[in-house]
């Protein structure tokens, strides 16, 4: 069974900019959620996608956002890029929604400049 | 305010031994607990959880413990293995009161001497 799988990989980006990413979940899995990492603050939950709906949500400013579609591929929007959003975005699968489980893809490596 | 905590950022191994990772919680309505390893350059995977109904899990080479009256839990990994050289994160889902937003520890970075 494939794994979770995130596109691109990497990305540059300027500050202002605004960038998607992508995620395709474990086939079968309904709950997609986003995550951001970085050295510093290290794993933050961003939010949680079910069944096409924002089911949980993270401390985050409103210019990132996401959405989940009907075979449960997901996509998180970064809009007005700032410096301190450069981050690894990591997307995690399960088959619930409640982060149960979860199996998390490689990654997008987003480097703002 | 809430957090999850790890007690020592590194810890060094020899090849066969047992390795104890601990973590520790604030918050007490946390109901579910989860344990992750990271390699370098892959995303987390998914080793073990715990609901907070148990006190102990066990997996292949790995057991859980987890002692609500402490808001102490421990990864430990028996026989380690130089793969098994990763930072390893602990997790906690915050219980229905957060919505269950699921909040990580720092990490401890294992590394496993042969």
């Amino acid at each position: 069974k494939a794994g979770v799988t995130q596109t691109p990989r990497y990305l540059i980006k300027t500050r202002g900019q605004q960038v998607t990413l992508s995620c395709s979940p474990i086939s079968g899995h309904r709950s997609v959620s986003w995550y951001q990492q970085t050295p510093g603050q290290g794993l933050q939950f961003l939010f949680e996608y079910f069944s096409e709906t924002q089911r949980n949500k993270g401390n985050f400013p409103g210019r990132f956002s996401g959405r989940q579609f009907s075979n449960s591929r997901s996509e998180m929007n970064v809009s007005t890029l700032e410096l301190g959003d450069s981050a690894l975005y990591l997307c995690a699968s399960s088959l619930v929604q409640g982060h149960y489980e979860q199996y998390f893809g490689p990654g997008t490596r987003l480097t703002v400049t | 305010g809430e957090s999850v905590g790890l007690h020592l950022p590194t810890l060094s191994v020899q090849e066969g031994d047992n390795s104890i990772i601990n973590c520790a919680y604030s918050n007490s309505a946390s109901d579910y607990f989860i344990w992750y390893k990271q390699e370098s350059g892959k995303g987390p995977q998914f080793i073990i959880d715990i609901r907070s109904n148990m006190d102990k899990r066990q997996g292949q080479r790995v057991t859980v413990l987890l002692n609500k009256t402490v808001k102490h839990l421990s990864l430990q990994i028996a026989a380690t293995q130089p793969g098994d050289s990763a930072v390893y994160f602990c997790a906690e889902n915050g219980g229905r009161g957060s919505n269950y937003k699921l909040t990580f520890g720092k990490g401890t970075l294992l590394t496993v001497n042969p």
